[in-house]
C-alpha cells in the first residue's frame, strides 16, 4: 500500500480483556517496529521485526505484551489482561533495511482501557 | 542513541521562515542526525536526515555544523499545516541502532 495502516484506529475495552492491534507494513519494507506513546509524552520503542530474524523484543514492558509477524508482512501486537496504564497510542512503523534513510510512520492506534 | 537537546516550544509567524535548533554535543561519527514531526492524532512523518552536508528536499532544509555537535531544520515558508511537534533524533548505523529515541521536541506554533 502507499502508507502503513494500522487497525483499528482507536479501541476502547475494559480492564482484564485481552486486544489485538494490526499493523499493515508498506509493501517491501523489510523491517516492522512497534512504539507507544503515553499522552504528552515521547515515543517508547516496543519491539523490532527484520525478515526472516529473531525479533529484538527487549522494549516489550511485561510478558502481557506479544507480537507476532509473517515474514514481511502484517503484524499483530497482542496485550493481554488489559491494565488502565496500558492507556496509549500504540504506532508501527516500517523501513527499507534498518531505517538509516528513515521511517514511515501509521497513525496509531488509540488504546483506552476503563 | 546519543542525546539531544531541543527547546520545549517556538512560535513562527506564517510565511516566514523558522529555524529550529538541535545540539547533540555527543554525537559520534556514524551517527545520522533525523528529523521528525508529530502532527496532532497522527503518527511522526520522516522530514530530512544528514550526515555531515547540508541537505535539502522539499519538505526542509537541514544544516549542520561543521563540527556536527549541533544542526537546525529550516523550513523556508512556515503554514499553518507546519504546525507540530518536530524531533532531532541522532540514528547510529550499529546494532541495535533501530531504536529510535524520541524526546519531548519542539512544538511549533504558526501563526496567522
Amino acid at each position: 500500500g502507499a502508507g502503513v495502516s494500522q487497525s483499528p484506529s482507536n479501541k476502547v475495552t475494559e480492564k482484564g480483556k485481552d486486544v489485538e492491534l494490526r499493523c499493515d507494513p508498506i509493501s517491501g519494507h523489510t523491517a516492522l517496529y512497534w512504539y507507544r506513546q503515553r499522552l504528552g509524552q515521547g515515543l517508547e520503542f516496543l519491539i523490532y521485526f527484520q525478515g526472516n530474524s529473531a525479533p529484538d523484543k527487549s522494549g516489550l514492558p511485561s510478558d502481557r505484551f506479544s507480537a507476532e509477524r509473517t515474514g514481511e508482512s502484517v503484524s499483530t501486537l497482542t496485550i493481554q489482561r488489559t491494565q488502565q496504564e496500558d492507556s496509549a497510542v500504540y504506532l508501527c512503523a516500517s523501513s527499507l533495511a534498518r531505517g538509516v534513510y528513515g521511517y514511515t510512520f501509521g497513525s496509531g492506534t488509540r488504546l483506552t482501557v476503563v | 542513541d546519543a542525546k539531544t537537546t531541543q527547546p520545549n516550544s517556538m512560535e513562527s509567524n506564517e510565511e516566514e521562515p523558522v529555524h529550529l535548533p538541535c545540539n547533540h554535543s555527543t554525537i559520534s561519527g556514524t551517527d545520522y542526525i533525523h528529523w521528525y514531526r508529530q502532527l496532532p492524532s497522527q503518527g511522526p512523518e520522516y522530514v530530512i536526515h544528514g550526515l555531515t552536508s547540508n541537505v535539502n528536499n522539499r519538505m526542509a532544509s537541514l544544516a549542520i555544523a561543521e563540527d556536527r555537535k549541533s544542526s537546525t531544520l529550516i523550513l523556508h515558508r512556515a503554514t499553518l499545516r507546519d504546525a507540530a511537534v518536530y524531533y532531532c533524533i541522532l540514528r547510529g548505523s550499529g546494532a541495535g541502532s533501530y531504536q529510535l529515541t524520541f524526546g519531548k521536541g519542539t512544538k511549533l506554533s504558526v501563526i496567522p
